[in-house]
């Protein structure tokens, strides 16, 4: 089945680092989401990829939708303690809207 | 707008007892999920529903059960719990429409002790 695979699975950063995640998928995804959860709270949608290539931007954070589909990353720059959480992406594929969680990316954010 | 709301938010369960998570949401969404999330792990999906009176399994189904009478609703029955059901349980929903609009809302989520 579809697998997708998400690296790191921890980042600890200083105030003001950047920050990057990465998805990968075993098949071509037709979309792809991300997601953020804050510390005993649930998944929030953040943003969804459609296009080959795409790049999108929200204030600090940049998300990519890799060119073969297979692929995505979330970078953030200059990361500020609110960022802390868990980001996770879902990938769709094969015309199913049945999202494949990765396992997410826990960033903590030192002062 | 509730979105999806989730009860309880908390339970302990004794080894064998059962129970029922309830999940309903109010957005007329026909796609809705139950997912489990133990540390470190994500997110697994134990079963979904395309819309009322189908459902089918997850990656994770085995000790559990659903069923979708209605739209709104997506109960999730667990049957004889077992430590190994010791989880945070999520449930969440999504419109249809196309590739575009296939976001998901998540309940606040169910915290769940079986000892």
């Amino acid at each position: 089945g579809q697998q997708v695979m998400q690296i790191p699975q921890y980042q600890h950063v200083q105030e003001g680092e950047d920050f990057t995640t990465y998805c990968n998928s075993s098949t071509t995804l037709s979309n792809i989401q991300w997601y953020k959860q804050r510390p005993g709270g649930h998944p929030v949608f953040l943003i969804q990829l459609v296009k080959s290539g795409e790049v999108k931007k929200q204030k600090r954070l940049t998300f990519q939708f890799g060119e073969a589909k297979k692929n995505s990353s979330l970078h953030i720059t200059a990361t500020q303690t609110t960022d802390v959480g868990t980001y996770f992406c879902a990938g769709s594929a094969g015309g199913s809207y049945i999202p494949t969680f990765g396992r997410g990316t826990s960033l903590i954010v030192h002062p | 707008n509730a979105g999806v709301t989730q009860t309880p938010k908390f339970r302990i369960l004794k080894i064998g007892q059962s129970m029922t998570l309830q999940c309903a949401q109010d957005m007329n969404h026909n796609y809705m999920y139950w997912y489990r999330q133990d540390p470190g792990m994500g997110l697994k999906l134990i079963y979904y529903s395309v819309g009322a009176g189908i459902t089918d399994k997850g990656e994770v189904p085995n000790g559990y059960n659903v069923s979708r009478s209605t739209t709104e609703d997506f109960p999730l029955r667990l049957e004889l719990a077992a430590p190994s059901q010791t989880s945070v349980y999520f449930c969440a929903s999504s419109g249809t429409g196309g590739v575009m609009n296939t976001e998901a809302f998540f309940g606040q989520g169910t915290r769940l002790t079986v000892v």
